[in-house]
């Protein structure tokens, strides 16, 4: 099992440029996560979803979107990059059979936007 | 709201022990979970309490107070490798696992 795979591993964007955070698990798990990490800062929750074709918001869902076609495959979608987006994303999953299931995370995407 | 505290930073020597808090406010609280990120690295996962008391594995412990709000992580025996942010996140009510974090703790060990 690769578990939490996601791409690309690091990436500069231009102020208004979009992109796509690939995030894929070859676990089978219902639940998906994506998380943003600022220096000297806890996660922050992005967007969850809770199986395909079911999303919803976390903590800062402000200026991302994203869809859940696919049980393994949860992308993230910036539109309209901004300087603040500078971040480390990382998307992770849990089976979704229990409430305190564990996360597993992937190894991140390290965003510049300049 | 929801609140998450540790400590910022801490040093340690290599074969001692250290005890790193976390004191949580969540709405409504099902468990509490340590992570282990090693810098430039994902987190993964170390321990989590459901109840009070104390939980071991190995030279990790972690214990929980949910009447105080509180828990520590005890890593024992501390090795270089054990150089690394842990991270204390609470899941509070409302399921899908969801989990706050806090900041983390930058632990130092030195030979």
């Amino acid at each position: 099992n690769a578990g939490v795979t996601q791409t690309p591993k690091f990436r500069i964007l231009k102020i208004g440029q979009s992109m796509t955070l690939q995030c894929t698990q070859d676990m089978n798990h219902n639940y998906m996560y994506w998380y943003r990490q600022d220096p000297g800062m806890g996660l922050k929750l992005i967007y969850y979803s809770v199986g395909a074709g079911i999303t919803d918001k976390g903590e800062v869902p402000n200026g991302y979107n994203v869809s859940r076609s696919t049980t393994e495959d949860f992308p993230l979608r910036l539109e309209l990059a901004a300087p603040s987006q500078t971040s480390v994303y990382f998307c992770a999953s849990s089976y979704g059979t229990s409430h305190l299931d564990t996360q597993y995370f992937g190894p991140g995407t390290r965003l510049t936007v300049l | 709201g929801q609140n998450i505290d540790q400590p910022t930073e801490m040093t340690a020597t290599e074969g001692a022990i250290v005890q790193i808090n976390c004191t949580y406010q969540t709405s409504g609280f099902n468990g509490l979970f340590w992570y282990q990120q090693h810098a430039g690295e994902a987190p993964t996962f170390l321990s989590y309490n459901v109840l009070d008391g104390l939980e071991e594995k190995g030279r990790f412990s972690s214990f929980l107070s949910r009447s105080k709000g509180y828990s520590y992580l005890l890593l024992k025996e501390l090795q270089m490798k054990d150089s690394a942010s842990y991270l204390c996140a609470a899941s509070p009510s409302g399921g899908y696992n969801k989990l706050i974090f806090g900041a983390g703790t930058r632990l130092a060990v030195h030979p």
